[in-house]
């Protein structure tokens, strides 16, 4: 079956735009998670997302944000881009346990 | 943020001896955790998991140990394999939510 898959997966972006990743979940997985990692902060948790509900916030600024569609499919959108904002942006999938993560979108902000 | 990647620990191991990575986690509330093995330019991958319920559970070539007396957790890796290098990393949750709380990473390097 299809892993989770994530697009794009390269963005370079200008300080001060906004950006929207997405990620399409393994079928049937309705809990859809996003995480940030860095060299410096290693991985962190931004949101999860069930049934098209936040049900879990990481600590993160309100620039980052996301969403849940009906087919699980879930975005986050970044605004007001910052350079410290560079990082692999890693979403995972999960039915009860066991999240399975997607190859992430490296997202550059010059 | 709650996970603290700061320099990254290495481990070197010959090809064909066993490996164990360690891991201090942070919650004693924690109920669910997992071994993830990440390569370069790759997603975590999942390797194993445990629940607080359980002190010991075998993959193939892997195997995990909680001791949740000293909040830690060890993944050992049998015969291992050129193919085992990468950075591994142990999360925790309270498994509400799908928040997990990841380590700093090891960083394992296997020499032929």
């Amino acid at each position: 079956k299809a892993g989770v898959t994530q697009t794009p997966r390269y963005l370079i972006k200008t300080r001060g735009q906004q950006v929207t990743l997405s990620c399409s979940p393994i079928s049937g997985h309705r809990s859809v998670s996003w995480y940030q990692q860095t060299p410096g902060q290693g991985l962190q948790f931004l949101f999860e997302y069930f049934s098209e509900t936040q049900r879990n916030k990481g600590n993160f600024p309100g620039r980052f944000s996301g969403r849940q569609f009906s087919n699980s499919r879930s975005e986050m959108n970044v605004s007001t881009l910052e350079l410290g904002d560079s990082a692999l942006y890693l979403c995972a999938s999960s039915l009860e346990d066991g999240y399975t993560f997607g190859s992430g979108t490296r997202l550059t902000v010059v | 943020g709650e996970s603290v990647g700061l320099h990254l620990p290495t481990l070197s191991v010959q090809e064909g001896d066993n490996s164990i990575i360690n891991c201090a986690y942070s919650n004693s509330a924690s109920d669910y955790f997992i071994w993830y093995k990440q390569e370069s330019g790759k997603g975590p991958q999942f390797i194993i998991d445990i629940r607080s319920n359980m002190d010991k559970r075998q993959g193939q070539r892997v195997t995990v140990l909680l001791n949740k007396t000293v909040k830690h957790l060890s993944l050992q890796i049998a015969a291992t394999q050129p193919g085992d290098s990468a950075v591994y990393f142990c999360a925790e949750t309270l498994n509400q939510g799908g928040k997990l709380i990841f380590g700093q990473g090891t960083e394992l390097s296997v020499k032929p």
